[in-house]
C-alpha cells in the first residue's frame, strides 16, 4: 500500500536560514509526488509536483524539491526562509494514471523566528 | 474569483443532527473530491466524483453521502452526526487526463459536533 512519511512534525528555523523538509514515500511504481502548503485557516496550495523527467523540480515561492528514487525521498528545500513561509507543509503521493487519489503525509509545521 | 468554494466555513451542531456542506468549482474540472482533515492535521480522501459518477469511495460510514448534481458541484451530506465527525472537510477539484493533474482545494469547512 502507498504511504508517505514526514519524519519531522515540527521544525523551527530563523528567517534567512535554509530549509529542508523531509518526505519519504512507499509506492511500487513511479509515483506522482506533490508538496502542498497550508496556511492557518486556509486550504492547501500546491507548491510543486514531480511526474517524470528532471528530478529537481522548481516550485512557487522559491521552493524546490528533489526526487531520489534510490532513497524513496522527495525532500523540499528553500535556500532562504521568509517569515511568511510559516505554515504546515504536506507531502503527497498519487497513483500514476489514477484519479488523483492522493495519500498525504502527516505534515510538518514550520515556524520561523525573526 | 474563488476557484473552489465551500459553504459554510464553520459549522457547529449537536450530535444526532443532519447537516450538509456545499462545494462548487468554477475551473471547468471534471473531477471533484472530499477530504477530511482530523485534529492532528492528517488528511484523508473520502470520496471522488468524475463527471457526476462516484469513482473513489474510501471506508467512510454510510452516514456520509456525497451528491453531485453536476460536475461543478459536489455536496456532502452527513446524517446523525457524531462527536468523531468533528474535523475540517476540504473539497477539491482537478481535471483528469491532462498530464498535469493537480488538486485545487477549497478553504475548508470546520465542523464541530457538540
Amino acid at each position: 500500500a502507498q504511504s508517505v512519511t514526514q519524519p519531522d512534525i515540527h521544525i523551527t528555523v530563523s528567517e534567512g536560514a535554509s530549509l529542508e523538509l523531509r518526505c519519504n514515500y512507499s509506492y511500487g511504481a513511479t509515483p506522482y509526488l506533490f508538496w502542498y502548503v497550508q496556511s492557518p485557516g486556509q486550504g492547501l496550495q500546491l507548491l510543486l509536483k514531480y511526474f517524470s523527467g528532471d528530478t529537481l523540480v522548481q516550485g512557487i515561492k522559491g521552493f524546490e524539491a528533489e526526487f531520489k528514487r534510490s532513497q524513496s525521498s522527495f525532500n523540499l528545500r528553500k535556500p532562504s526562509v521568509h517569515w511568511s513561509d510559516a505554515a504546515e507543509y504536506f507531502c503527497a503521493v498519487g497513483e500514476t494514471g489514477g484519479y488523483n487519489k492522493l495519500i498525504f503525509g502527516a505534515g510538518t509545521r514550520l515556524a520561523v523566528h525573526p | 474569483d474563488t476557484a473552489v468554494s465551500q459553504t459554510p466555513k464553520y459549522l457547529v451542531t449537536q450530535m444526532g443532527n443532519d447537516k450538509s456542506i456545499k462545494c462548487e468549482q468554477n475551473l471547468g474540472h471534471d473531477t471533484m473530491y472530499w477530504y477530511k482533515q482530523d485534529s492532528k492535521k492528517f488528511l484523508k480522501i473520502m470520496f471522488s466524483y468524475n463527471n457526476k459518477e462516484l469513482i473513489i469511495n474510501e471506508t467512510v460510514p454510510n452516514r456520509f453521502s456525497p451528491k453531485s448534481p453536476d460536475k461543478a458541484h459536489l455536496n456532502l451530506h452527513i446524517n446523525s452526526l457524531e462527536l468523531g465527525d468533528s474535523a475540517v472537510y476540504f473539497c477539491a477539484s482537478s481535471q483528469f487526463g491532462t498530464g498535469d493533474e493537480k488538486l485545487f482545494f477549497g478553504s475548508g469547512t470546520q465542523l464541530s459536533v457538540l
